[in-house]
């Protein structure tokens, strides 16, 4: 059975870093990009950027392009979203998902919900 | 890249049918056979329900069906349960950026 599994919610101040991950299972984590994906609050689905953990190659939609880093570890089927500065206009739902061809999205994580507040 | 165009809200009765649009451009839905819908339950992850325009992934009830004339993709809904209820979200594959885009979403009411 294919998973995706992400880390847990996190509160943060502004200004510190984040990353959360997300590890796949059921399936070979290599042959498939990982997209992510934003919810703000009461918001519509917006697409951050993917990589392909065969080789951690990455893009970015131009809206989160400089704001966030993807990264990831074939080793142990992880994908991970980093910040290095968060700001409260983080705060937001985030989900990883599988991709399949022409950008379809097969697969979903269960969300981390990241909150950033002073 | 700008968002697909959802009407914001949709309602029908059990057993009646719904009919999502979904507006694009040449650029995105008319010119891609990569057109995905997704439904999301409150406070649950999006479910992929229809992709390449018309295909269902196993375990999606027929009673889910899409379509696509010109730059408009529509998914319809027949047989309307009380499960349905939910937003649903469209997205289509961009050739020319080689990105996806999602459109504004349409929250399901089922009276």
């Amino acid at each position: 059975e294919v998973q995706l599994v992400q880390s847990r919610a996190e509160v943060k101040k502004p200004g510190e870093s984040l990353e959360i991950s997300c590890k796949g299972s059921g399936y070979r984590f290599t042959s498939n990009w990982i997209s992510w994906v934003r919810q703000m609050p009461g918001k519509g689905l917006e697409w951050m950027g993917r990589i392909d953990p065969s080789d951690s190659h990455s893009n970015y939609s131009p809206s989160f392009q400089g704001h966030v880093t993807i990264s990831s570890d074939k080793s142990t089927n992880t994908a991970y979203l980093q910040w290095s500065s968060l700001k409260p206009s983080d705060t937001a739902m985030y989900y990883c998902a599988r991709q399949m061809f022409g950008e379809t999205l097969d697969y979903w994580g269960q969300g981390t919900l990241v909150t950033v507040s002073s | 890249q700008s968002a697909l165009t959802q009407p914001p809200s949709a309602s029908g009765s059990p057993g009646q049918s719904v009919t999502i649009s979904c507006a694009g451009t040449s650029n995105d839905i008319g010119g891609s056979k990569y057109v995905s819908w997704y439904q999301q339950h409150p406070g649950k992850a999006p479910k992929l329900m229809i992709y390449e325009v018309t295909k269902r992934p196993s375990g999606v009830p027929d009673r889910f069906s899409g379509s696509k004339s010109g730059n408009t993709a529509s998914l319809t809904v027949s047989g309307l349960q009380a499960e349905d209820e939910a937003d649903y979200y469209c997205s289509s594959y961009t050739g020319s950026n080689n990105w996806g885009v999602f459109g504004t979403g349409t929250k399901v009411t089922v009276l």
